[in-house]
């Protein structure tokens, strides 16, 4: 069974830094891209941040390009997004989720979620 | 990238039936598209894959009460035989090279 937990969540003040974690289980985590998704209150779904299976290709929103940084230990079947510079407007729900397919650069469905750690950004 | 656009809201009885639509920008009825259900104070569960012949993949364990479809640009989710646990946000999702794309969301309420 899949499951994917994410970890590092808190309250942090403006310009304050934050590391996310996932650790992912029940699948061949090294061959498949994953993606951060956030949520912010009463907002859409944002996808902010993806990477591929070895790491190699990464893209960012431009919300968050330039603070937030993506990586992956597939030796720990982990993802982590390293946020800085964090805005009030970062403030959302962070959800590690899983693509449906393997792909050699990220771009497909998605097929698990994670429950979500919730980032405040707040003085 | 393709642009989504869902409908804010929809209702239907319980019991009933109810066709969610999702529309894909000009130039990209192609696309296949994915819907997500989010139950409140939940996170997102992956339901189907829908392709732009219609045909869909479900996700491990979703009912068969759920089915999709597409028409052009528009693919559909349709919940059959609707019960309270199904009142929720839907989203669809579509994707290029890279990041995804969502659509708005559409509340359910089960009158």
């Amino acid at each position: 069974e899949v499951h994917l937990v994410e970890s590092g969540g808190g309250l942090v003040q403006p310009g304050g830094s934050l590391r996310l974690s996932c650790s992912a289980s029940g699948f061949a985590f090294s061959s498949y891209a994953m993606h951060w998704v956030r949520q912010a209150p009463g907002k859409r779904l944002e996808d902010v941040s993806t990477l591929n299976s070895d790491g190699g290709y990464t893209y960012y929103a431009d919300s968050v390009k330039g603070r937030f940084t993506i990586s992956r230990d597939n030796s720990k079947n982990t993802m982590y997004l390293q946020m800085s510079s964090l805005r009030a407007e970062d403030t959302a729900v962070y959800y590690c989720v899983k693509e449906g397919s393997i792909t050699l650069i990220p771009g497909t469905y998605f097929d698990y979620w994670g429950q979500g750690t919730l980032v405040t950004v707040s003085s | 990238q393709p642009v989504l656009t869902q409908s804010p809201s929809a209702s239907a009885s319980l019991g009933a039936s109810v066709k969610l639509t999702c529309t894909l920008s000009s130039g990209h009825s192609s696309y296949a598209i994915a819907w997500h259900q989010q139950q409140p104070e939940k996170g997102p569960r992956y339901l189907m894959k829908v392709n732009s012949d219609g045909s869909h993949n479900k996700g491990d364990g979703i009912p068969n009460r759920f089915s999709g479809s597409s028409s052009g640009a528009e693919r559909y989710l349709t919940i059959s035989s609707l019960q309270s646990e199904d009142e929720a946000d839907y989203y669809c999702q579509t994707w290029g090279t890279g990041l995804v794309v969502f659509g708005g969301g559409t509340k359910l309420t089960v009158l």
